[in-house]
């Protein structure tokens, strides 16, 4: 099955700055990798998402990156503010199941 | 996206006992899955929830202690059987499209079990 692995598991940055996790899956038929953003108490959210047809995807202050070969994938999001601290989750598809990395913390500090 | 429904939103159980949680989801899906997140841990899958049929585990999970019901494309149910203090954790339902794959997450149903 998929494996995903995910770093860092927790990250701090200052506002207004720029965060980047990074994550590696092992199927090369994945081709679709969604990112999920969970607050503390609340269910994971859809954020972004992108398919393996394509190499970048940006919405607003957040983007993601693909890189096939390597079979590795990045959230950015830039301009940080405080409510983007939370847990963010990257996944993989497999057979239409998704596989998690075990999540990034994300603190930004006012 | 869908709203999804789930229920309970939390309980408090005894060992030995079950919980069945709900899913009702407002418009009809083809996928459903179930998810468990444990404290302070990642989301992992339990098994895809069938609809007429058996439900499809993951390895490490077995339907004698997570039987699943699917009798429609808009509603499912994970019972939590012979639960033990182990058991606590968050259950999520997750529904999507096979065509787009995109996965939405109910509200989760936080269990604690003494």
């Amino acid at each position: 099955g998929e494996n995903v692995e995910q770093h860092p598991s927790t990250l701090s940055v200052q506002e207004g700055d720029s965060a980047v996790i990074k994550c590696t899956y092992s199927d090369s038929a994945s081709n679709y990798f969604p990112w999920y953003k969970q607050e503390l108490g609340k269910r994971p959210q859809l954020i972004i998402d992108i398919r393996s047809n394509v190499g970048e995807k940006k919405d607003q202050r957040i983007a993601v990156t693909l890189n096939k070969t390597a079979k590795h994938f990045s959230l950015h999001i830039t301009e940080t503010q405080p409510e983007d601290s939370a847990v963010y989750f990257c996944a993989a598809n497999s057979d239409y199941k998704l596989s998690f990395g075990a999540g990034t913390t994300v603190t930004v500090r006012a | 996206s869908a709203v999804i429904s789930q229920k309970p939103s939390r309980d408090i159980c005894q060992r030995g006992t079950s919980l069945t949680i709900q899913c009702q989801v407002d418009s009809q899906v083809t996928m459903m899955f179930w998810y468990r997140q444990q404290p302070g841990q990642s989301l992992t899958l339990i098994a895809t929830a069938n609809q007429g049929s058996e439900a499809t585990y993951e390895s490490g999970f077995v339907i004698d202690k997570f039987p699943i019901s699917r009798p429609n494309l808009t509603f499912s149910t994970l019972t939590v059987s012979n639960m033990s203090p182990e058991d606590s954790s968050i259950y999520l339902c997750s529904v999507g499209h096979r065509q787009n794959e995109k996965l939405f997450f109910g509200s989760g149903t936080q269990l604690s079990v003494l």
